[in-house]
């Protein structure tokens, strides 16, 4: 079961560099999140979608922005990176429909900008 | 300033001892869970409480959601070194959009053999 799928697992920006982050997930899950998280901290929201067509800002937006075309798909984009953006990148989806659903996470993307 | 505030950041102990971790905040949730992340791993659910006062059990762990529902602890007996890892609690708010799923500091903890 494939759950909640990160691309890429690694990589190193340059300062000003543009890139997207994917995510895809295939339990026909409505809510999806962006979570950073930084060395030993907890996880901080920076987007999140309750579907498709539907984003909302969360704690840390600036610098990111989001799309949500399919209900499975749930991109992050950064259109210049700054080192400040050094960070683990996780991506969660969970069910809609009752407040106290387990949200699934994929492994992660480890964002290197130097 | 974080929702949620987890203590303690860290905590090191030895096997065999209990340990308690506390999540804190000013705003009432309509649930509370708790994860725990691996090194190089996302978070992985291991309970959710939704009542205030419930109090659920997870083998050696106990998980405790406050009557005022702002506030949760986690207790750990008996703690081994498979325990070892980064405790995060997460709470969906009882006002406004439920659908925000926030998380607390993270309390990392490391039990020695």
């Amino acid at each position: 079961n494939a759950g909640v799928t990160q691309t890429p697992k690694f990589r190193i920006l340059k300062i000003g560099q543009s890139m997207t982050l994917q995510c895809a997930q295939d339990m026909n899950h409505n809510y999806m999140y962006w979570y950073r998280q930084d060395p030993g901290m907890g996880l901080k929201l920076i987007y999140y979608s309750v579907g498709a067509g539907i984003t909302d800002k969360g704690e840390v937006p600036n610098g990111y922005n989001v799309s949500r075309s399919t209900t499975e798909d749930f991109p992050l984009r950064l259109e210049l990176a700054a080192p400040s953006q050094t960070s683990v990148y996780f991506c969660a989806s969970r069910d809609r429909g009752r407040r106290n659903t387990e949200a699934f996470f994929g492994q992660g993307t480890r964002l290197t900008v130097v | 300033t974080q929702l949620l505030e987890q203590s303690p950041q860290f905590l090191s102990i030895q096997e065999g001892e209990n340990l308690t971790v506390y999540c804190n905040s000013s705003s009432v949730f309509s649930s509370l869970q708790w994860y725990r992340q691996e090194p190089g791993e996302g978070p992985v659910l291991l309970v959710t409480v939704v009542t205030g006062g419930e109090v659920k059990k997870l083998k050696r762990l106990t998980f405790q959601f406050g009557d005022a529902r702002k506030d949760s602890s986690l207790h750990i007996t008996a703690a081994q070194p498979g325990d070892t890892g980064l405790y995060l609690c997460a709470g969906a708010l009882d006002s406004g959009s439920a659908r925000q799923l926030t998380f607390g500091s993270g309390t990392q903890l490391t039990v020695l053999p």
